[in-house]
C-alpha cells in the first residue's frame, strides 16, 4: 500500500529534552512537509522540503529542525528551544504524478512534553 | 485580516440534514481551492478539489466556488454520523503552488 507513515503515534518527553519525529512515505513525492495542530486550531507549517537536501521554513521553524537526505524521508526534530512543544504533527507530501498542491498526510504523531 | 476565514463551529445537524460549511478568503490570486476532512486523532484526507467558479459535485459532496464574493462552499446532502469530522478548506499559496493556506476547521456532528 501506498502512504505516508509517522512513528510514533504517541510520544512522551521531559522538558529539556530533543526528540525527533519519523515521516517516511513511499508516494514517490518530491515535497514532503511537517505542520503543527493545537487543539481548536488549524495547520500551521514548520518547514517543508521540494526536493531531496534542500528544505525550507515555514511560519514556526523555530525549536525544530529537519534534514531531507532521501526522497522517503522527512524527520522532524523538536529541540528543547521549543518554547511548547506539546502538539499533534502531522507530515504531508506532494508531487509524483498528482498536482504538486494536493498534500496527502499521515496518522500524526502526538507529542507530550512534561 | 487572516488570508483565509472560516467558522470553527461547532456545528450540529441531525442526521439526514444538508449541511453547508463555509470559508472567505481575502485574496482574490487563490485560484485551487480543496476542502479536507480530518476525524479525530487522524491525519487529514483530501476530500475535493475545485480550479474555477463554479460547483462540483462528488456523491454527496459538492464544492462551490464564488470567486467574485471570495466564498467557499461545501455541502454534504442526506449527512450521515460517520460525516462526523473537522473540516478544513485549503488553498494553495498564491505565491509557491507547494504551500497550502488552511482554515482553521470547522468541527461537524451528525447526530443519529
Amino acid at each position: 500500500d501506498g502512504g505516508i507513515t509517522q512513528s510514533p503515534k504517541y510520544l512522551f518527553r521531559k522538558e529539556g529534552q530533543n526528540v525527533t519525529l519519523s515521516c517516511e512515505q513511499n508516494l514517490n513525492h518530491d515535497a514532503m512537509y511537517w505542520y503543527r495542530q493545537d487543539p481548536g486550531q488549524g495547520l500551521r507549517l514548520i518547514y517543508y522540503s521540494q526536493i531531496v537536501n534542500d528544505f525550507q521554513k515555514g511560519d514556526i521553524a523555530e525549536g525544530y529542525s529537519v534534514s531531507r537526505e532521501k526522497k522517503e524521508s522527512f524527520p522532524l526534530t523538536v529541540t528543547s528551544a521549543q518554547k511548547n512543544p506539546t502538539a499533534f504533527y502531522l507530515c504531508a507530501s506532494s508531487g509524483g504524478t498528482g498536482q504538486l498542491y494536493e498534500q496527502y498526510f499521515g496518522p500524526g504523531t502526538r507529542l507530550t512534553v512534561t | 485580516q487572516k488570508e483565509v476565514e472560516q467558522d470553527p463551529g461547532p456545528l450540529s445537524v441531525p442526521e439526514g440534514a444538508i449541511v453547508s460549511l463555509n470559508c472567505t478568503y481575502s485574496n482574490s490570486a487563490f485560484q485551487y481551492f480543496m476542502w479536507y476532512r480530518q476525524y479525530s486523532r487522524k491525519g487529514p484526507e483530501l476530500l475535493m478539489y475545485t480550479y474555477s467558479s463554479g460547483n462540483k459535485e462528488d456523491g454527496r459532496f459538492t464544492a462551490q466556488v464564488d470567486k467574485s464574493s471570495k466564498y467557499i462552499s461545501l455541502f454534504i446532502r442526506d449527512s450521515q454520523p460517520s460525516d462526523s469530522a473537522t473540516y478544513l478548506c485549503a488553498l494553495p499559496g498564491y505565491s509557491s503552488a507547494s504551500k497550502i493556506i488552511f482554515g482553521s476547521g470547522t468541527r461537524l456532528s451528525i447526530r443519529p
